[in-house]
């Protein structure tokens, strides 16, 4: 069966801080993955896809940026956290891209101040 | 761009009534849009709940049925007796494949609420 981990549960950051976010999928080879975020009271909203290793597509600008650098693993990051970076940051997996459902992580709280 | 809009935010039922969740979108990419409702219990992750790929079709999961009405563009999920332990958020989500992006689009979520 496969899992889906992310890394940290919950994270609480200064204003201009680094940032670095991470998710793992185990049981499943060559997925695509998706970096989700949802601001408090907003909506879910895809910021990266990635196909295979090493290649991330934006979807959203949001001073943020993604990167795969093995076929399980996809981190999400920042050198300098913003406050409207907080929110709800979810990682999911699809079997391919063609419509198939996605299956999500627990999720990461972050909090900048 | 692709919307999809959940009209109740929160809904409040009493145990062992009917329930539907309103859901209607806008696909504006083209292509063939699959849909989607996810559900978040208290303290677990996002998970899908059903999906349906072919308009005219109904998915059904738990309890829960949704049809794919693609001349009303909507996607109402309904279940004919809630109880307590369905309590959480429902998202409605279009999915769509463009460009080698498999984009899923998420309504704002509805709160239900089941009393007992």
């Amino acid at each position: 069966a496969q899992t889906i981990h992310q890394w940290p549960v919950a994270e609480i950051k200064a204003v201009g801080s680094p940032l670095s976010l991470g998710c793992t999928i185990k049981g499943k080879s060559s997925p695509n993955l998706y970096w989700y975020w949802q601001a408090t009271g907003g909506t879910l909203q895809q910021l990266f896809y990635s196909i295979t290793v090493g290649q991330v597509e934006s979807v959203v600008q949001l001073n943020l940026s993604a990167s795969r650098p093995k076929d399980d693993q996809f981190i999400l990051s920042t050198e300098k956290l913003l406050l409207s970076h907080s929110g709800f940051y979810l990682c999911a997996w699809s079997q391919d891209w063609g419509g198939a459902e996605q299956f999500f992580g627990p999720g990461t709280r972050l909090t900048v101040l | 761009g692709d919307s999809v809009t959940q009209t109740e935010g929160q809904v409040t039922v009493s145990e062992s009534k009917s329930l539907i969740i309103n859901c209607t979108y806008s696909a504006t990419s083209i292509g063939y849009p699959n849909l989607f409702w996810y559900v978040r219990y208290p303290g677990e992750g996002l998970q899908l709940l059903l999906k349906v790929i072919t308009a005219g079709q109904k998915g059904s999961s738990r309890g829960f049925e949704a049809t794919y009405n693609k001349e009303a563009t909507s996607f109402h999920l309904q279940k004919a007796s809630v109880q307590e332990s369905d309590s959480a958020v429902y998202y409605c989500a279009l999915g769509m494949a463009t460009g080698g992006n498999n984009k899923l689009t998420f309504g704002q979520g509805t709160v239900l609420s089941v009393i007992p």
